[in-house]
């Protein structure tokens, strides 16, 4: 089905793991984005892309990388998970315009990432 | 300070009712004003969507920005149950060189049968 799909949906891991939230979109959108939800924080940027192999880093990029290979996929890894990395992250993407970054964000369903 | 404040609520009305979700902004170069819905353990979806100052009304739903107040408003007229959610405002702009697009931590609402 077309749209954005985030795997997986639901994750548990410990302090100190590594994880990687993988994100799909089959729309060929030029812009992807990595979110975190947090309860009194709303939704934060973590890091963007403007296309394949070009990224930068948003609000709270700190303990997180990304990757973009290819257009269609932008995983974001938790190098050594901390329990304040515990949260909703939510992918999204963006119509390839001028006018990209006051377009539309179209979201995945979301991950929820506990960490003990 | 955060330089988009939204009301957390929860807001509860009854069915019916008109109902009043707003933000506030600091920024005075945020352009382009956006408001999202997102029902529970889903994703955002984007609801209204208004460049500059004025009104832009969609079915139930009309969007009110005043730059000059620094301040965005959503009304939703005949509120439904469908209606509850949690509505974010979010704002964008263009004009620092770089990429910035903040949301506000939400608003829920419930509206009650």
């Amino acid at each position: 089905d077309a749209g954005i799909t985030q795997s997986p949906r639901y994750k548990i891991t410990e302090t100190g793991r590594q994880v990687t939230l993988m994100c799909h979109q089959t729309w060929s959108h030029s812009y992807m984005f990595w979110y975190r939800q947090d309860l009194g924080h709303g939704l934060r940027l973590i890091y963007y892309s403007a296309a394949a192999d070009i990224t930068d880093k948003g609000e709270v990029p700190d303990g997180y990388v990304v990757s973009r290979s290819k257009t269609e996929n932008f995983p974001l890894t938790l190098e050594s998970a901390t329990r304040s990395q515990t949260s909703v992250y939510f992918c999204a993407s963006s119509e390839s315009t001028l006018l990209a970054v006051t377009g539309e964000l179209f979201f995945g369903e979301g991950s929820r990432l506990t960490v003990l | 300070q955060k330089e988009v404040e939204q009301d957390p609520g929860p807001l509860s009305v009854p069915e019916g009712a008109i109902v009043s979700l707003n933000c506030t902004y600091s920024n005075s170069a945020f352009q382009y004003f956006m408001w999202y819905r997102q029902y529970s353990r889903k994703g955002p979806e984007l609801l209204m969507y208004t460049y500059s100052s004025g009104n832009k009304e969609d079915g139930r739903f009309t969007a009110q920005v005043d730059k000059s107040s620094k301040y965005i408003s959503l009304f939703i007229r005949d509120s439904q149950p469908s209606d509850s959610a949690t509505y974010l405002c979010a704002m964008s702009e263009t004009t620092s060189g770089t990429y910035k697009y903040i949301f506000g931590t939400g608003t829920r609402l419930k509206v009650l049968a």
